[in-house]
């Protein structure tokens, strides 16, 4: 079973709708991270947070970590918010610490 | 742009070959992690450095490994590859040691493997 586990795989939605996206991580992390990969592959960060909410622009994340859950909201989609969003988690093992641990990652489509 | 770098962008080899993937952390970032994307797997965290040391392995095969040099750079070697490396391999930088930090990652390399 993966330890970070994202909601939905798929999401197709019309231009301004306001759309979540979940995330569930089933170990203690330091900081949970919300990634947004377009199709060309590059990877960007779009949040990392470890308690709260945090906001920039349209994009909203939270985080639980009583309930280990976060979400991303995006408010006013766009198509060009179309991409892929990945949570992952910042883990430690041991004395040491590890890299991300990722979800699959949420296909996001919006029609215009 | 995030400030880190890496070459080549793409890169197709045969089986049994070697590679060299190269990745230059933005300026001032002490760490770098190397992750690999595949359909299958999706992205999976391979090794990270933190100042020239090793810092923490994850999923990196045998035949795998990885440096950073004073420079801060880290190199990737790829060696007695399989038709099931093909894959994009990106490296992120961080300014600390904690994998729990913000991380920054590169345009990635595409390795295809034929």
């Amino acid at each position: 079973k993966n330890e970070v586990e994202q909601s939905p795989q798929n999401l197709t939605a019309q231009e301004g709708e306001f759309i979540t996206i979940n995330c569930s991580y089933s170990v203690g992390i330091s900081a949970l991270h919300w990634l947004q990969q377009h199709p060309g592959g590059g990877i960007v960060s779009l949040f990392m947070l470890s308690s709260g909410k945090k906001k920039h622009g349209r994009l909203i994340a939270t985080i639980n970590i009583q309930e280990k859950h976060s979400s991303l909201h995006i408010t006013a989609s766009h198509p060009r918010d179309s991409a892929v969003y990945i949570c992952a988690g910042g883990m430690y093992s041991g004395g040491g610490a590890d890299g991300l641990t990722f979800g699959k990652g949420t296909h996001l489509i919006i029609q215009p | 742009d995030s400030g880190v770098t890496q070459t080549p962008k793409h890169l197709i080899t045969a089986t049994g070959q070697r590679v060299t993937l190269r990745c230059s952390p933005r300026s001032g970032d002490l760490s770098v992690y190397w992750y690999q994307q595949s359909l299958d797997q999706g992205l999976q965290f391979l090794i990270q450095y933190y100042n020239g040391e090793e810092r923490a392995k994850g999923n990196i095969l045998e035949r795998f490994s990885a440096q950073q040099f004073p420079d801060l750079h880290s190199e990737l070697n790829l060696s007695s590859l399989e038709l099931g490396d093909s894959a994009l391999y990106f490296c992120a930088s961080s300014v600390g040691p904690s994998g729990g930090g913000e991380q920054y990652f590169g345009p990635g390399t595409r390795l295809t493997v034929t």
